[in-house]
């Protein structure tokens, strides 16, 4: 089945720019989309197949998708920032969805 | 405004069956596809399977096979996931999210339900 791989935690100084990483074998040919989860609440999407921002989420949020890394970038770090961030790609061979095992992101 | 509104947190013994609804409004609702996630304590989000409100079909995650069912009721746009068999490892917060169509995210969340199973 199909993994998808991030680093445990990521942290930033406030004000800087945060790239948290997603890696699959050729993830580059699949759409990737990422998740920003809160402490006690349910995900929101934040990115999605790759580069989209969905309306309501700031232009500080960026992603790229190319050979086995996918990337979410955060500019200008907010504390509010504060989250884990999950990545996810649907698995064409068993017709599932599978996510990454998320990335908590501190800002200092 | 888009809405999955969830039922309320469930305490179960092991070995028995527990029941998850979400109710959608603010869409059509067979347009999208239902699928549920789940999160136990301190770890991260498992995709569980998918529900078509077109045509009642699902697709569930091998692990869960055999032991989860998803259906649907058009009349009331609700979704309901049954999970068998519990264990103390279903201990866990349940997500739907509902999905447009292929390449495309989960993109409205439900506010998600606390399955305890305790003895």
């Amino acid at each position: 089945s199909y993994e998808l791989t991030q680093p445990l935690s990521v942290s930033v100084a406030l004000g800087q720019t945060a790239r948290m990483t997603c890696g699959g074998n050729n993830i580059g040919s699949k759409n990737v989309h990422w998740y920003q989860q809160k402490s006690g609440q349910a995900p929101v999407l934040v990115i999605y197949r790759d580069t989209n921002r969905p309306s309501g989420i700031p232009e500080r949020f960026s992603g790229s998708n190319s050979g086995n890394t996918a990337t979410l970038t955060i500019s200008r770090a907010q504390a509010a920032d504060e989250a884990d961030y999950y990545c996810q790609v649907w698995d064409s061979s068993t017709f599932n969805w599978v996510f990454g095992g998320g990335t908590k992101l501190t800002v200092l | 405004q888009v809405q999955l509104v969830q039922s309320g947190a469930e305490v179960k013994k092991p070995g028995a069956s527990v029941k998850v609804s979400c109710k959608a409004s603010g869409y059509s609702f067979a347009t999208y596809y239902m699928h549920w996630v789940r999160q136990a304590p301190g770890q991260g989000l498992e995709w569980m399977g998918r529900f078509s409100t077109r045509d009642g079909t699902t697709t569930y995650a091998q692990r869960f096979q055999g032991r989860v069912t998803m259906t649907g009721d058009t009349s009331t746009s609700t979704v309901y996931m049954d999970l068998s068999s519990l264990t103390s490892e279903d201990t866990a917060v349940y997500y739907c999210a509902r999905h447009l169509n292929s390449g495309w995210p989960l993109d409205y969340w439900g506010q998600g339900t606390l399955v305890t199973v305790s003895s």
